[in-house]
């Protein structure tokens, strides 16, 4: 079946300009997540969604960065006016069902994610 | 804070060879652990995923342990063979929030022919 996809693969942009980043879950998977991957780093949480509900967005760097997800399954993570320091590999990944304490766990499913460079 | 170590950063072993990667992490009281494969422009791929009750893992050629006590897991892969070349993560979760993976850098493993 059909995994994760995210498009574009690959973003230049120059900095100040701003850039949108699609995600398409796997069908049916309730829960979506975002990663930030530096270079030669391990990914790091940027954001939650729960069907359309952003339920956590404590890992977003700052207000340049948004993240939608209108209608519980395509996401977009948006980074408006971009810096250097924002080139990277983003993640998205999802799951069926999401996590919380107590609640179990759902394996995430990874794209294979855009690598954006900032110049 | 959860901080999550994986040493080495890289490693070359030659065909054939049995080998172990190491992850350690600061915060004993994890919900799980996994870990992952990452092959360029492939994205992530779960290979074993530990539950906090749990002490080991296996599938196929790969053994994952834990030793929440100690602060460490070991991914032992077994008569290593060049297609398991790839960067290697390991990533834990924690109990408020157990959707939040907190990663290691990755070992980055490359089997010689």
């Amino acid at each position: 079946g059909a995994g994760v996809s995210q498009s574009p693969r690959y973003k230049v942009a120059k900095r100040g300009q701003d850039v949108a980043l699609r995600c398409d879950p796997i069908s049916g998977h309730v829960s979506l997540f975002w990663y930030q991957q530096a270079l030669g780093q391990g990914p790091e949480f940027l954001t939650y969604f729960q069907n359309e509900a952003q339920l956590d967005k404590s890992g977003l760097p700052s207000d340049r960065f948004f993240a939608e997800r209108p209608e519980g399954s395509v996401s977009t993570l948006k980074i408006q006016r971009t810096q250097q320091e924002d080139s990277a590999v983003y993640l998205c990944a999802s799951s069926l069902i999401g996590g919380t304490s107590g609640r179990g766990y759902n394996e995430q499913f990874f794209g294979p994610g855009t690598r954006l460079t900032v110049l | 804070k959860q901080e999550v170590t994986q040493i080495p950063a890289a490693l070359s072993v030659p065909e054939g060879e049995n080998l172990v990667l190491n992850c350690s992490f600061t915060d004993s009281a994890i919900y799980n652990l996994q870990w992952f494969r990452q092959d360029p422009g492939k994205g992530l791929t779960s290979l074993l995923l530990i539950q906090s009750s749990q002490r080991e893992q296996t599938s196929g050629r790969l053994n994952a342990s834990l030793d929440k006590s100690s602060g460490r897991s070991t991914l032992y892969i077994a008569a290593s063979q060049p297609g398991d070349s790839a960067t290697y993560l390991c990533a834990v979760s924690g109990w408020d929030s157990n959707y939040q993976l907190i990663w290691g850098a990755g070992t980055k493993l490359i089997i010689k022919p």
